[in-house]
């Protein structure tokens, strides 16, 4: 298995350019998530989805959105890139049953917006 | 509000010897907690996690973690820490459904 891969590894945007960032599971779990890291801020969540066609807002959702068309992809869109949303992006995915199941993280995704 | 703390931005410890990266929470009703590590430019790792029961729980590469309820802690430890130790540590809390609240970070420095 692969897990959870994410494309592309490293990005710069200038301000107001579009992306897409990619996110993949091969371990049919049904939980999604989207969250970025910035220094010395830990983990917030941006979006999640619980299935396909299901998603929902995390904790900082402004200027981004999903979409979960299979159970394996959850794509992460930036329509209008700004200097805030510089960051590291992680994609997870856990196992439908429970609360107690641990998360899967992907490798991550570098961004620069100048 | 619920919050999770990690008090201590970096901890320092000669291999060898002990390690505790503490850990402290504020969240109503009875959560689930987690520690993931982080090595450099790479995604989370799961480490171990508290659902109930036993209050010691053990985990990955020799690490283990304990749950005080009443000092709604869950502290990581290690008997003796390894260079290879060195790493960024979270400790997370899951509550209300799927809802996951990460603490700031905690960066481990293992010295040889």
């Amino acid at each position: 298995n692969a897990g959870v891969t994410q494309t592309p590894k490293f990005r710069i945007l200038k301000i107001g350019q579009s992306m897409t960032l990619q996110c993949t599971q091969d371990m049919n779990h049904n939980y999604m998530y989207w969250y970025r890291q910035d220094p010395g801020m830990g983990l917030k969540l941006i979006y999640y989805s619980v299935g396909a066609g299901i998603t929902d807002k995390g904790e900082v959702p402004n200027g981004y959105n999903v979409s979960r068309s299979t159970t394996e992809d959850f794509p992460l869109r930036l329509e209008l890139a700004a200097p805030s949303q510089t960051s590291v992006y992680f994609c997870a995915s856990s196992y439908s049953e429970g609360d107690h199941n641990e998360q899967f993280f992907g490798p991550g995704t570098r961004l620069t917006v100048l | 509000a619920q919050s999770v703390a990690q008090p201590e931005d970096q901890v320092n410890v000669a291999e060898g010897n002990p390690l505790t990266v503490k850990c402290t929470y504020s969240v109503s009703g009875n959560p689930y907690l987690f520690w993931y590590v982080q090595y450099p430019n790479r995604g989370l790792q799961f480490l171990l996690k508290y659902i109930t029961g036993d209050n010691l729980v053990k985990g990955s590469y020799g690490f283990e973690a304990e749950f005080n309820k009443s000092q709604t802690s869950f502290h990581l430890k290690k008997p003796s820490a390894l260079v290879s130790d060195s790493a960024l540590y979270f400790c997370a809390v899951r509550f209300r459904g799927f809802k996951t609240i990460f603490g700031a970070g905690t960066r481990l420095f293992v010295k040889a």
